[in-house]
């Protein structure tokens, strides 16, 4: 099982309409969720984070969080074509010295205009 | 442009020969991160610093790659005898100690071995 896990897509979406995201972890010693988006042949560019049970808003991403499920989520209203794009999901977990941020594989969204 | 930045943007080499690359973080930023990224992958953990120490470097692919960050400011990452299985997008990602970890990405050596 991989650590964390996300629908690879792609995720097609019309103009204006609501893009849904999903990832899961399995370590449940998770401390802190991230979303990243990349465009294609660039690096990630950081949307948002989440460290606490529930919603996150920042404009028109919203990250939901549930602990007990192991399930993080972003939510993109209004989406835009220049919303297109793959978005990560990355967990980070820090123990002792040790600090590292796990990546999904992503799931490529596509806004259709 | 105070953001993260990496040298080269991308390196063609040949395979057995060594590369080196070239990570300034963001300037108050005391942890850098290296990972590697291939097609249809996101980005895999390598090794990471805070200022000089190098805390965690067992995720390293194998003994051809090192990583230095000497006086605690910019970073190198060597691979040394390169394969074609090396051929990857190299990143790296600052944060400030006591910012959530929150990581800055670079925008990417592109590696390609012939």
């Amino acid at each position: 099982q991989k650590e964390v896990e996300q629908n690879s897509g792609p995720l097609s979406v019309p103009e204006g309409a609501i893009a849904s995201l999903n990832c899961t972890y399995s370590d449940r010693g998770s401390q802190s969720f991230f979303w990243y988006r990349q465009y294609s042949g660039k690096s990630p560019e950081l949307i948002m984070f989440i460290y606490s049970n529930g919603d996150k808003e920042d404009g028109r991403f919203t990250a939901q969080l549930n602990k007990a499920s192991q399930y993080v989520s972003l939510l993109i209203r209004d989406s835009q074509p220049s919303d297109s794009a793959t978005y990560l999901c990355a967990v980070f977990i820090s123990s002792g010295s040790a600090r590292q941020l796990t990546f999904g594989s992503g799931t490529q969204l596509t806004v259709l205009p | 442009d105070t953001g993260v930045s990496q040298d080269p943007r991308h390196k063609i080499t040949k395979r057995g020969q060594n590369v080196t690359f070239r990570c300034d973080p963001i300037s108050e930023h005391n942890r850098l991160y290296w990972y590697r990224q291939t097609l249809g992958q996101g980005p895999e953990f390598l090794t990471y610093f805070q200022n000089e120490a190098q805390l965690e470097k067992s995720r390293l692919l194998s003994d051809r790659f090192s990583a230095e960050r000497p006086k605690g400011s910019f970073s190198t990452l060597e691979i040394q005898r390169t394969e074609q299985g090396d051929s990857a997008m190299y990143l790296c990602a600052s944060t400030r100690e006591g910012s959530t970890d929150t990581q800055y990405f670079g925008p990417g050596t592109r590696l390609t071995v012939l």
